[in-house]
């Protein structure tokens, strides 16, 4: 079955890069990967998603190892506003069930 | 605002009774997803709807829980019969075809069953 792993915690300081990782070594070759936070009573907020290349936005950058088993979600210069839970998704193949995982709860330290 | 809207955004209830939850998505998008978090954890797919037809409905979805999307609008969830373990937010997302990637969540329903 598809799914995701990724650390449960990580602390960042202020103005540095945080680099969130996952592991999805279920992903089949067509589907991509999807980057998702999650803010304090909030519904989650769309960041960034790929499939083979790196990706970047006015967010974040998406690095995707060449085996598309794993994959880094880098916010380059984190602000306090950032913490919030980060979720990499993966769609079941064949399907439109999107698979969150239990997420990484990412605190950015003053 | 012309975000993904649900109502209502809290819901108590007593086991046994049943609930319906309404969510609005943005007018001009025609996939729409519920989904079910609990504390901890991440949100966990329940169903799927293209403009009103049901594509895909979770394996963990019991005969208890229905949704519709009449005229491809708004969709409703329901749960008869609420059980102690129903109590979760309930969330809603929508998005455009063309741009399926990106779904717009709502703020959710925190349903607490007593």
């Amino acid at each position: 079955d598809a799914k995701t792993t990724q650390p449960t915690s990580m602390d960042c300081a202020e103005g540095r890069a945080a680099n969130l990782p996952c592991n999805h070594s279920t992903i089949s070759g067509n589907e991509y990967v999807y980057w998702y936070r999650q803010i304090h009573s909030q519904g989650p907020q769309y960041i960034i998603h790929g499939l083979k290349n790196n990706e970047t936005n006015e967010m974040a950058s998406l690095i995707i190892t060449e085996d598309r088993k794993s994959s880094t979600l880098i916010l380059p210069h984190a602000t306090l506003r950032d913490t919030a839970v980060y979720y990499c998704i993966v769609r079941a193949p064949g399907t439109y069930k999107y698979i969150f995982g239990t997420g990484t709860r990412l605190k950015v330290l003053a | 605002d012309t975000g993904v809207s649900q109502d209502p955004r809290h819901k108590i209830t007593k086991r046994g009774q049943n609930v319906t939850f309404r969510c609005d998505p943005i007018s001009e998008h025609n996939r729409l997803y519920w989904y079910r978090q609990t504390l901890g954890q991440g949100p966990e797919f329940l169903t799927y709807f293209q403009n009103e037809a049901q594509l895909e409905k979770s394996r963990l979805l019991s005969d208890r829980f229905s949704a519709e999307r009449p005229k491809g609008s708004f969709s409703t969830l329901e749960i008869q019969r609420t059980e102690q373990g129903d109590s979760a937010m309930y969330l809603c997302a929508s998005s455009f075809r063309e741009s399926s990637y990106e779904q717009y969540f709502g703020p959710g329903t925190r349903l607490t069953v007593t």
